[in-house]
């Protein structure tokens, strides 16, 4: 069956420090990738998306991620974190018409 | 354009009484989805519909119905609500090409008891 795993349910770092989350997924070919973030009582906002080409995609607000088709991983990143990046993550695949997100990574961010 | 509304955006419901939660959206789009956001699992996907007339199952469909009798509007049933669909509902909608980015109504907060 299809499926998107963000294994960190929550990661802290420390303001200016760097940020990693991991999302994999499970389809049967490459689908297109998504992060959304979402802040406390908001909707969700597209960070980035990729669809072919160019497996180092860049994104809103000094985001970016990687896709790794041998891994089937899709790990977003951002070099130094600021305290208004706390919020939660979401990965999403599309592949068709059905869209599937992830379990959400919640991000804090340390003074 | 209001891109998508959802109403109500909140409801107490009776464990078995019933409800539509509508979704409308203005922007021709041919795809909408109906998600749960539950705390701690994510967006859920309970029905999906890639254009009028067609509709099909997501992850969690037991429940809920749905219907896409034009493009605009995409409702959501819940014929005997139950404690476990209390939860928060997104509806979303986006043109299917890809490059389309998804918009998101402001959600319907559901609690039944």
């Amino acid at each position: 069956a299809q499926s998107v795993t963000q294994p960190d349910i929550h990661i802290t770092v420390s303001e200016g420090a760097s940020l990693e989350l991991r999302c994999n997924y499970s389809y049967g070919a490459t689908p297109y990738l998504f992060w959304y973030v979402q802040s406390p009582g908001q909707g969700l906002q597209l960070l980035l998306k990729y669809f072919s080409g160019d497996t180092l995609v860049q994104g809103i607000k000094g985001f970016e991620a990687e896709f790794k088709r041998s891994q089937s991983s899709f790990n977003l990143r951002k070099p130094s974190v600021h305290w208004s990046d706390a919020a939660e993550y979401f990965c999403a695949v599309k592949q068709g018409g059905k869209l599937i997100f992830g379990q959400g990574t919640e991000l804090s961010v340390k003074p | 354009n209001a891109g998508v509304t959802q109403t109500p955006k909140f409801r107490i419901l009776k464990i078995g009484q019933s409800m539509t939660l509508q979704c409308a959206q203005d922007m021709n789009h041919n795809y909408m989805y109906w998600y749960r956001q539950d705390p701690g699992m994510g967006l859920k996907l309970i029905y999906y519909s890639v254009g009028a007339g067609i509709t099909d199952k997501g992850e969690v469909p037991n429940g809920y119905n749905v219907s896409r009798s034009t493009t605009e509007d995409f409702p959501l049933r819940l014929e005997l609500a139950a404690p476990s669909q209390t939860s928060v509902y997104f509806c979303a909608s986006t043109q299917g090409d890809g490059n389309s980015p998804l918009h998101f109504g402001n959600g319907t907060r559901l609690t039944v008891t």
